[in-house]
């Protein structure tokens, strides 16, 4: 059974970088076609997708976002890391991590998320 | 970037109905799109991929159809576990965008 958990800071300053990892059980971060990401959801707003990471460490992030972001992982500890640089109070939202799916047919849908984390920016 | 933007934004709906759900892309493709079921306070599920693939475990009356620039997400008699926010998300360029949401209320 695959899972994905979040954890990392609740509150950040402005102006602070952002650290969040998701620890992943049920498969392999270095398996053939997996990919595990980030999306994010401010409150009462839509679902924002941030950046995704591959099983060979290639890298996708969002257009909008690419110059704040950077996402890596560490397959001993079986995590996935994103920070997110120069934190604003917009940036407040649930962060979900997610498993990209893998199919015959080449969906990339996010089949698996995590519960998310609720990380608020405030001075 | 393709984005998505759904209609209605909200829809009041009762046990029973038939809902129609609709996500337009800014630009054409086959059929990289799915569909996630949001409650409150709980991370979204998959219902649909490719545009017509039912998840495994969701039920069947819920289905997805369209290409190109339009979809649509149907439900089929409504039941009090579907009201929730409708998203759609597109995953064609190896980016991944989401429409806007679509909440289902009790008439």
């Amino acid at each position: 059974q695959i899972t994905l958990k979040e954890s990392g800071p609740t509150l950040v300053k402005p102006t602070q970088t952002l650290t969040l990892a998701c620890t992943i059980s049920g498969f392999s971060l270095t398996s053939s076609g997996v990919g595990v990401g980030w999306t994010r959801q401010p409150p009462g707003k839509a679902l924002e997708w941030l950046a995704l990471i591959y099983w060979d460490d290639d890298k996708a992030y969002s257009p909008s976002l690419k110059n704040r972001l950077a996402i890596t992982k560490d397959t001993s500890k079986k995590q996935v890391v994103l920070t997110m640089t120069s934190l604003d109070p917009v940036d407040t939202a649930t962060y979900y991590c997610v498993h990209r799916q893998v199919s015959v047919s080449g969906s990339r849908a996010f089949d698996i998320w995590g519960q998310g984390t609720l990380v608020a920016v405030s001075s | 970037d393709i984005q998505m933007t759904q209609s209605p934004s909200t829809l009041s709906a009762s046990v029973g109905d038939r809902v129609t759900i609709t996500c337009r892309a800014s630009q054409s493709f086959r059929s990289s799109l799915a569909w996630y079921q949001q409650k409150p306070g709980k991370a979204p599920k998959l219902l649909i991929f490719d545009a017509s693939s039912l998840q495994s475990g969701v039920p069947s009356r819920f289905s997805g159809s369209g290409s190109g620039t339009e979809f649509t997400l149907t439900i089929n008699s409504l039941q009090p576990d579907d009201f929730a926010t409708y998203y759609c998300q597109q995953y064609d360029t190896y980016l991944w965008t989401f429409g806007q949401g679509t909440k289902v209320e009790i008439k």
